[in-house]
């Protein structure tokens, strides 16, 4: 089976630090995504790690452990912009694109 | 990177009709996703579209229920056939960025569908 996890909900204080985690278990590893949707909007891509390791891109960084089944986006300094859902998504060996259920974040003043 | 232009963006159906959603790209692309996100929840594949080929669908969804069609590179077509309520969501179709995968998919605006 095919499992990809996530929190389903955080909340967080504008101008703080969020780490949303993402555990995997998938028939196939090409790749993590992370992506960005807004309420009523499309996903938008946020960060792609194939290596394990830090990928940092401006406020947004992306964590992956192959060996772990384990990911993580970390947010800082949070603005009330950042309030969406936060999609954890793997690359699998077909060229399709799964994803996890999504971490809705609310961030307050 | 890609840009989808995906139609209609919503629509409201009587249960027992079709709809056909169109997502037309401004390059072409090898393969397209077509995807769908029930209220509160994450994104399902329901198949993938290749050019010349007939489309692969997911566990769980058959081709009498989503026909899709991808006559050109640019180009696909999924119908929601013979619809009840349960088929009220959001659907949406996608495309790999470029270079591929290191901008992982772009997406249609989507459809927001309602069927009543």
């Amino acid at each position: 089976g095919q499992n990809i996890d996530q929190p389903t909900e955080m909340t967080a204080t504008e101008g703080a630090i969020v780490q949303i985690n993402c555990t995997y278990q998938t028939s196939g590893f090409n790749g993590l995504f992370w992506y960005q949707q807004h309420a009523g909007e499309a996903p938008t891509f946020l960060s792609y790690n194939v290596l394990d390791g830090l990928e940092e891109k401006g406020r947004f960084s992306s964590f992956l452990s192959r060996s772990k089944g384990y990911s993580y986006l970390l947010l800082k300094e949070l603005q009330m912009k950042d309030s969406a859902s936060y999609l954890c998504a793997v690359w699998g060996n077909n060229n399709d694109m799964r994803f996890g259920a999504g971490t809705r974040l609310t961030v307050k003043p | 990177s890609a840009v989808i232009s995906q139609k209609p963006s919503r629509d409201i159906c009587q249960r027992g009709t079709s709809l056909t959603i169109q997502c037309q790209v401004d390059s072409q692309v090898t393969m397209m996703f077509w995807y769908r996100q029930q209220p509160g929840q994450s994104l399902t594949l329901i198949a993938t579209a290749n050019q010349g080929s007939e489309a692969t669908y997911e566990s769980g969804f058959v081709i009498d229920k989503f026909p899709i069609s991808r006559p050109n590179l640019t180009f696909s077509t999924l119908t929601v056939s013979n619809m009840s309520p349960e088929d009220s969501s959001i659907y949406l179709c996608s495309v790999e960025g470029q270079p591929a995968p290191n901008y992982g998919y772009t997406f249609g605006s989507g459809t927001r569908l309602t069927v009543v």
